[in-house]
């Protein structure tokens, strides 16, 4: 069965550094997202990305955050200048269409900033 | 703003019975409800989505419903099974958006033996 796959897994950066997590969607899904779910809290919509460009965006994503589609496969979430409070699970989902609505996600990637 | 709430927050059950997640939400214009199932430390399992024309889906032991007009949805599993224990998320997209979707907290089940 079709995945969404996420690494790494697990990563711990000092803060001021930039990460980078990494994202396979489903290969013929058109919509791309990231979520972030901070320990204990509600899972929260960062990013939609459509068509090579972001689509819509939340107060959360502020411009140390970017988003690219380097190729035909990968989906990025670059975090800069990393603050203590980027320390979250974060998920990558996806979907075939606005329409269809159903949305599947990754298994996460765990950020740690010390 | 939409706020999405679960009731109960936790659940501890016997194996064997039938049970019911509930899910309210604020804002009745939604395009669609969907029900997700979350392990410790893992990822997001889509369990059942229901569009806003429905009034019910079902998946195998899973049953769930969506009263639009007053903002609710139910998550009803029957037999429940130890392999069942895990938090329970239902989250709501909003009309006129592409798939921003607003969670609840979820409830956390535990079914014992």
């Amino acid at each position: 069965e079709p995945e969404v796959t996420q690494t790494p897994s697990h990563q711990v950066t000092q803060m001021g550094q930039e990460v980078i997590l990494r994202c396979v969607p489903i290969s013929n899904h058109l919509y791309f997202y990231w979520y972030r779910q901070i320990l204990g809290q509600k899972v929260e919509f960062l990013v939609s990305f459509y068509n090579n460009e972001i689509s819509e965006k939340s107060e959360i994503f502020d411009d140390r955050f970017s988003v690219e589609r380097p190729d035909g496969s990968n989906f990025t979430l670059k975090i800069r200048s990393t603050k203590l409070e980027d320390s979250a699970m974060y998920f990558c989902a996806s979907n075939l269409g606005a329409g269809t609505g159903e949305l599947f996600f990754g298994e996460g990637s765990r950020l740690t900033v010390l | 703003k939409q706020e999405v709430t679960q009731i109960p927050a936790a659940l501890s059950v016997p194996e064997g019975e039938n049970l019911v997640l509930n899910c309210s939400f604020t804002d009745s214009a939604i395009y669609n409800l969907q029900w997700f199932r979350q392990d410790p430390g893992k990822g997001l399992t889509s369990l059942l989505l229901i569009q806003s024309s429905q009034r019910e889906q079902t998946s195998g032991r899973l049953n769930a419903s969506l009263d639009k007009s007053s903002g609710r949805s139910t998550l009803y599993i029957a037999a429940s099974q130890p392999g069942d224990s895990a938090t329970y998320l239902c989250a709501v997209r909003p009309d006129g958006t592409a798939s921003k979707l607003t969670f609840g907290t979820g409830t956390r089940l535990q079914v014992t033996l």
